[in-house]
């Protein structure tokens, strides 16, 4: 257990339909990352905050995904008019920022997000 | 933009063997380079991040060197376990970290 949550663990939804994911960061860190994983491949980065700031999008994240981070504690990823491409995993991670000390990425568990 | 390759994509080792893992990267001036462990359907578990400045981390049996001038990182990890069957994933640069495809390790027991 790194310290970082994730809910759901698991989504199943049919296409067409709006999902949302939540992730709880070490409290003491104050970026937090979205990346998507795809089967046998390694995650690719969708979205970061410094604090309730979100400082950059890839063009991986299309108008249908939204993520924020109130208050800069967790955060939420919404994807609407979900589509069967959207099937991934989709990892979140905490860190403090770069050229601290440390400034290791610690990952969720991740959500599993099927869409049928 | 940041290209990460590991090669091979998997590996199997007999139990005490001696692993070696292997990571390239395209653009030499990395700021750091990230080591992780992800097992079956799991998040990333962090292994072992070496900065910029430095040259190589040792943890336990596991020891990672970082070669900015030829785009490599190693991951060795010392006498392997059947526990150390897993993907293991290598990634580079800063806050937006580009990932490798990872080697999936099996230790047979």
């Amino acid at each position: 257990d790194t310290g970082v949550s994730q809910d759901p663990r698991h989504k199943i939804t049919k296409r067409g339909q709006n999902v949302t994911f939540r992730c709880d960061p070490i409290s003491e860190h104050n970026r937090l990352y979205w990346y998507r994983q795809t089967l046998g491949q390694g995650p690719e980065f969708l979205t970061y905050f410094q604090n309730e700031a979100q400082l950059e999008k890839s063009r991986l994240l299309s108008d249908r995904f939204s993520a924020e981070r109130p208050k800069g504690s967790f955060s939420t990823l919404e994807i609407q008019r979900t589509e069967q491409g959207d099937s991934a995993m989709y990892l979140c991670a905490s860190s403090f920022p770069a050229g601290s000390s440390t400034d290791t990425q610690y990952f969720g568990p991740g959500t599993r997000l099927t869409v049928l | 933009k940041q290209e990460v390759t590991q090669i091979p994509a998997a590996l199997s080792v007999p139990e005490g063997e001696n692993l070696v893992l292997n990571c390239s990267f395209t653009d030499s001036a990395i700021y750091n380079l990230q080591w992780f462990r992800q097992d079956p359907g799991k998040g990333l578990t962090s292994l072992l991040l070496i900065q910029s400045s430095q040259r190589e981390q040792t943890s336990g049996r596991l020891n990672a060197s970082l070669d900015k001038s030829s785009g490599r990182s190693t991951l060795y990890i010392a006498a392997s376990q059947p526990g150390d069957s897993a993907t293991y994933l290598c990634a580079g640069d800063d806050y937006k970290l580009s990932f490798g495809a990872g080697t999936t390790v099996t230790v047979r027991a």
